[in-house]
């Protein structure tokens, strides 16, 4: 089955710098990538996806990116902000036959220094 | 527009009970997910419904159950629960199936004593 699965369990970066969170997939299944936050006491947020036939998909003060060949992806945040102190995940979708799989990696968590 | 809501919260039960929780999804979505999230598992899939239909399911033991009504309210029962079961519970909604853009709750901390 697919698996998802983060380098670093956790980021920390000083206020203004960038901050870049990886993640790594072991099948090539999955149709599309999708960036969730999750802050302390709240449920996962969306933030951005990407389908597997795209490299690079750019949003508010995010960036993220897909290399097939390595089967990684990840997470670029611009000016990171104190806001931006989260535990972050990707996840894998697969679509079959219309069902949706969504398989969440573990969490990377990104510390903000101000 | 109201967000997901799932209640209770909070919830403490004992070994061998059975629990039940609540999921509203945002007004028109017709997808409801449930995910279990442990720090151990971390995120895992439960069951995904669709149109009241189970359409696909994850690797949880048959304790585990759901349903759909046909408002999309969504229901998840745990049937004799186990210390381990302790976890956040989260539901997610999406206005279609397999729809990428998924909405989630604040999810419900299940506790077992």
């Amino acid at each position: 089955g697919e698996s998802v699965g983060l380098h670093l369990p956790t980021l920390s970066v000083q206020e203004g710098d960038n901050s870049i969170i990886n993640c790594a997939y072991s099948n090539s299944a999955s149709d599309y990538f999708i960036w969730y936050k999750q802050e302390s006491g709240k449920g996962p947020q969306f933030i951005i996806d990407i389908r597997s036939n795209m490299d690079k998909r750019q949003g508010q003060r995010v960036t993220v990116l897909l290399n097939k060949t390595v089967k990684h992806l990840s997470l670029q945040i611009a000016a990171t902000q104190p806001g931006d102190s989260a535990v972050y995940f990707c996840a894998g979708v697969r679509r079959d036959t219309g069902r949706r799989a969504l398989t969440f990696g573990s969490g990377t968590r990104l510390q903000v220094q101000p | 527009k109201a967000g997901v809501t799932q209640t209770p919260r909070y919830l403490i039960k004992t070994r061998g009970q059975q629990v039940t929780l609540s999921c509203s999804p945002i007004s028109g979505h017709r997808s409801v997910s449930w995910y279990q999230q442990t720090p151990g598992q971390g995120l895992q899939f439960l069951f995904e419904y669709f149109s009241e239909t189970q359409r696909n399911k994850g690797n949880f033991p048959g304790r585990f159950s759901g349903r759909q009504f046909s408002n999309s309210r969504s229901e998840m029962n745990v049937s004799t629960l186990e210390l381990g079961d302790s976890a956040l519970y989260l539901c997610a909604s999406s206005a279609g199936q397999g729809d990428s853009l998924a909405f989630f709750g604040q999810g419900t901390r299940l506790t077992v004593v």
